[in-house]
């Protein structure tokens, strides 16, 4: 089963908007995680928020954590053509065994020239 | 791009057979995972090597099976494979087992016919 899911499952903006992108989960987490993925080919790591974190900055992203609503949400300013890509939330939950991370389905977003 | 190689890249086998993927982890890492992603969902995690033992496992069958070498390559092997086995297998290997950043291979993608 899958702790994140993912809202919504598919974005569709014009280049300069802004594009955000939500989490839930369901169990208390060690941390949360968010990956890109370009169409069928691996996953790329974004940016790690850990559980006692609110909110955290990378370039063009920014990620917000809720730990009371079980919640996470990634937004991207000013989009480009090349971020359109599924994007992942990833769960490490503090009763994972060994090296889990859970996965939500995603949200495929596309971004328009 | 990260240092994880993965092989085949694409492979097509009927029911029945056996298969063995192969990941190289990033210089310097000593623990690999791999994912299962079907397509339009997220990465189900499948297990965890660390330092040549299994050190977690999801809910797969036993007929899923991995190693992990001296070198830390790994190898994934699927017996018996089912239709439901088509999948993209994704490899990532970390700096030890606790569940930060992934680097992740391109993947292998299976289809069973």
């Amino acid at each position: 089963s899958q702790q994140g899911e993912e809202d919504p499952q598919a974005l569709s903006i014009q280049e300069g908007e802004n594009a955000t992108m939500n989490c839930s989960y369901k169990t208390s987490i060690n941390n949360l995680q968010w990956y890109r993925q370009n169409s069928g080919r691996g996953l790329v790591h974004l940016i790690l928020i850990r559980s006692n974190e609110r909110e955290k900055h990378s370039g063009r992203l920014r990620v917000t954590l809720d730990t009371s609503k079980k919640s996470s949400s990634l937004l991207i300013t000013a989009s480009r053509a090349a971020d359109t890509a599924s994007y992942f939330c990833a769960t490490d939950g503090i009763y994972n065994q060994g090296g889990k991370l859970i996965f939500g389905q995603g949200t495929e977003l596309s971004v328009k020239p | 791009e990260t240092g994880v190689t993965q092989s085949p890249t694409h492979l097509i086998k009927t029911r029945g057979q056996q298969v063995t993927l192969r990941c190289s982890s990033q210089s310097g890492h000593n623990t690999v995972s791999w994912y299962q992603q079907a397509l339009g969902q997220g990465p189900q995690f499948i297990f965890q090597y660390y330092r040549e033992e299994e050190n977690g496992r999801g809910n797969f069958p036993p007929r899923f099976s991995g190693l992990q070498f001296p070198n830390y390559s790994s190898e994934l092997n699927v017996n018996a494979l089912e239709l439901d086995d088509s999948a993209l297998y994704l490899c990532a290997s970390s700096d030890g087992p606790a569940t930060g950043e992934l680097f992740f291979g391109e993947g292998s993608r299976l289809t069973v016919l």
